[in-house]
């Protein structure tokens, strides 16, 4: 079956740390990778994205890296602040063949809890 | 820029009772529309997608429907609540090409009495 899984449920880091959440997919056929970032009542938010062809993206403080051989991404967040903290999910992209849309697969997120 | 809106943010229903929650998406033109469920402390559960007026794909076996009367605009509904209905429900918008990231709502808290 299809699923995305997530390592750590709760991640506690030091404001300034960085932080590395991680992400295992079991679907080879995805090719489209997204992180989000869910604060408390609010719905996700989109963080950084890859597709399959590429190994590492970065953005503003964060860094997305892939590694289809054993099927695992991780979001790299440099400096951690305060206001990082929030529900991080992982989302796996699956190919519609032969329809018009694609499919997000979600993981169950990781919280990621910043100390001051 | 794109927005979407949802409403209401929370909602609370007797089980039996029908429901309609509705979201717009504004900025854009042809839009893939997506509602979701998340339950407490879990991931997001696709329930409906639209690739268009009128079309509706489901996902799940379940007490909801979802219409797409206009463009930007996607209906969640029921006839008969459930307990089981509760939840955090989001909807979202993608542009139609392959591989382009969902927008979500804010989504709306439904609390089944």
């Amino acid at each position: 079956g299809e699923s995305v899984g997530l390592h750590l449920p709760t991640l506690s880091v030091q404001e300034g740390d960085n932080s590395i959440i991680n992400c295992a997919y079991s679907n080879s056929a995805s090719d489209y990778f997204i992180w989000y970032k869910q604060e408390s009542g609010k719905g996700p938010q989109f963080i950084i994205d890859i597709r399959s062809n590429m190994d590492k993206r970065q953005g503003q403080r964060v860094t997305v890296l892939l590694n289809k051989t054993v099927k695992h991404l991780s979001l790299q967040i440099a400096a951690t602040q305060p206001g990082d903290s929030a529900v991080y999910f992982c989302a796996e992209n699956i190919p519609h063949y032969g329809g018009a849309t694609n499919k997000l697969i979600f993981g169950t997120g990781t919280l990621l809890a910043v100390q001051p | 820029s794109q927005t979407i809106h949802q409403w209401p943010a929370t909602l609370v229903q007797p089980v039996g009772s029908p429901l309609s929650l509705e979201c717009t998406v504004e900025g854009t033109s042809n839009p893939n529309l997506y509602w979701y469920r998340q339950a407490a402390g879990r991931g997001l559960q696709l329930l409906f997608y639209s690739v268009g007026i009128g079309q509706i794909s489901s996902e799940v076996p379940q007490n909801l429907s979802a219409s797409r009367p206009q463009d930007r605009q996607f209906i969640l509904s029921s006839k008969k609540l459930l307990l089981s209905d509760s939840g955090f429900y989001l909807c979202a918008w993608s542009h139609r090409a392959d591989n382009q990231p969902q927008h979500f709502g804010d989504g709306t808290r439904l609390s089944i009495l």
